[in-house]
């Protein structure tokens, strides 16, 4: 089983929609968690760290689940422009030293 | 203005013909990371220093070899490049502190081919 893991896609949707990615990681230990974006032929972009308490910034909202060892991303209205590919990282490291990068979720927002 | 540089941008190679990347950062952070990322997957972690300390992963080919000769440095040395070597290679830093506000950040990338 890997590390982390998460939602197949690709997901194609019209713009507006909402959509949502889905990640799991097996290390019950993981210390904290992030959402990166990645452009096609560009480096990750960190989206948003992953609080406990759930965090919400415009339009992506992300969930952590300690219990269950999930993670989501929630984006709402879909832009043209949130077209890329979504990556779940957990850092399992007491000092912020062993993010572990999940396959990655690829988006493509539709006209 | 770039935190995480990376140079060359691109970087052409023969088989067999060692080559060196470079990795500045104007962030003052501990830890550096370098990984390889092939198309359509995820990066893959080769190495890290936290500060001086050297840590390969597992699965990091012998062929691969890192130096951080100062803070703001780091080298990645390809002694052999082989085909399968061509990839986009991403050095990021961290602070090395722990918690979600400890986050990565990316230098552009150099993407290598191998002929």
């Amino acid at each position: 089983r890997k590390e982390v893991e998460q939602d197949p896609g690709p997901f194609n949707v019209p713009e507006g929609a909402t959509v949502a990615f889905n990640c799991t990681y097996s290390n019950s230990a993981s210390q904290s968690f992030f959402w990166y974006r990645q452009d096609c032929r560009k480096e990750p972009k960190l989206l948003m760290s992953v609080y406990s308490s759930g965090n919400e910034d415009g339009r992506f909202t992300a969930q952590l689940n300690r219990a269950s060892q999930y993670i989501s991303l929630l984006i709402r209205d879909s832009k043209l422009s949130d077209s890329a590919t979504y990556l779940c990282v957990v850092n399992k490291g007491n000092y912020g030293q062993n993010f572990v990068f999940g396959p990655g979720t690829r988006l493509s927002v539709l006209p | 203005d770039a935190m995480v540089i990376q140079n060359p941008r691109y970087q052409v190679t023969q088989f067999g013909k060692p080559v060196t990347l470079s990795c500045s950062q104007t962030l003052n952070h501990n830890v550096m990371y370098w990984y390889q990322q092939k198309s359509s997957q995820a990066p893959k972690l080769l190495f890290h220093y936290y500060d001086k300390d050297f840590n390969n992963e597992a699965d990091t080919p012998d062929n691969f070899q890192s130096r951080r000769p100062n803070t703001s440095f780091c080298f990645l040395d390809i002694r052999s490049p082989g085909l399968g070597d061509a990839a986009m290679y991403l050095c990021a830093t961290s602070r090395g502190v722990g918690g979600p506000a400890d986050t990565q950040y990316f230098g552009p990338g150099t993407r290598l081919t191998v002929l």
